[in-house]
């Protein structure tokens, strides 16, 4: 057990709707990191936020947003939603104290989503 | 421009055997580099990991060489394990505050 919770873990809805994935780090951990995993792909970096700040934006489509609220959690919202967004959703979280990213992640295990 | 790769993407080894897996990188801003092991079902867990400062990481089983000159770094599991068998991701990071992962090399190892 790594610590960090998603929710939910599988997700199946329609193209066009609008969906959130949500996550909770491990305690202490100020850096939440969103990742995409395709079918047999790599881990696609998507935001991170720090201590509740954005601080690192990878490929994000536009119709994905983010935030990280004060109690640190985070949610991945995803809208308008196509087949190709298919894909596990991984969040991590990391203590970085100086803000930087010199350690290991601790990932959660995944929300699943199915787009119909 | 994939920046983190791995060119194979399976690898096989008999237990008992050493298994190698390689991974390239091309960004010369990467300080920091990690192993990630993922089973079916589960979200990837750290491995092993270098700094660019050093050539070598060892941890039990596990040891990580880094070569900057040729941006290669690999990972020696020695000896092999069937409960070894996972996805492993090479990850290599910078102050900017992301990890970049390669797609993954898939293990199996046989009894």
């Amino acid at each position: 057990d790594s610590g960090v919770t998603q929710t939910p873990k599988h997700l199946i809805t329609a193209t066009g709707q609008r969906v959130t994935l949500r996550c909770s780090p491990r305690s202490g951990d100020l850096s939440v990191y969103w990742y995409q995993q395709s079918l047999d792909q790599g881990l696609q970096f998507l935001i991170q936020y720090y201590n509740g700040e954005e601080r690192a934006k990878g490929n994000i489509l536009e119709r994905f947003s983010a935030q990280q609220f004060p109690d640190l959690h985070s949610e991945l919202n995803l809208s308008s939603l196509e087949l190709g967004d298919s894909a596990l959703y991984f969040c991590a979280s990391s203590v970085d104290p100086s803000g930087g990213n010199t350690g290991e992640l601790f990932f959660g295990e995944g929300s699943r989503l199915t787009v119909l | 421009d994939q920046q983190v790769k791995q060119n194979s993407p399976s690898l096989s080894v008999q237990e008992g055997r050493i298994s190698i897996l390689n991974c390239d990188y091309t960004n010369s801003m990467f300080d920091y580099f990690l192993w990630y092991k993922k089973y079916p079902a589960e979200g990837p867990t750290f491995l092993i990991s270098i700094s660019s400062i050093k050539d070598k990481n060892e941890d039990g089983r596990f040891t990580v060489f880094l070569n900057k000159s040729a941006k290669h770094l690999s990972l020696h599991i020695v000896p092999s394990q069937p409960g070894d068998s996972a996805v492993y991701f090479c990850a290599a990071n910078t102050n900017a505050g992301k990890s970049t992962f390669g797609d993954g090399t898939t293990l199996t190892v046989k009894p």
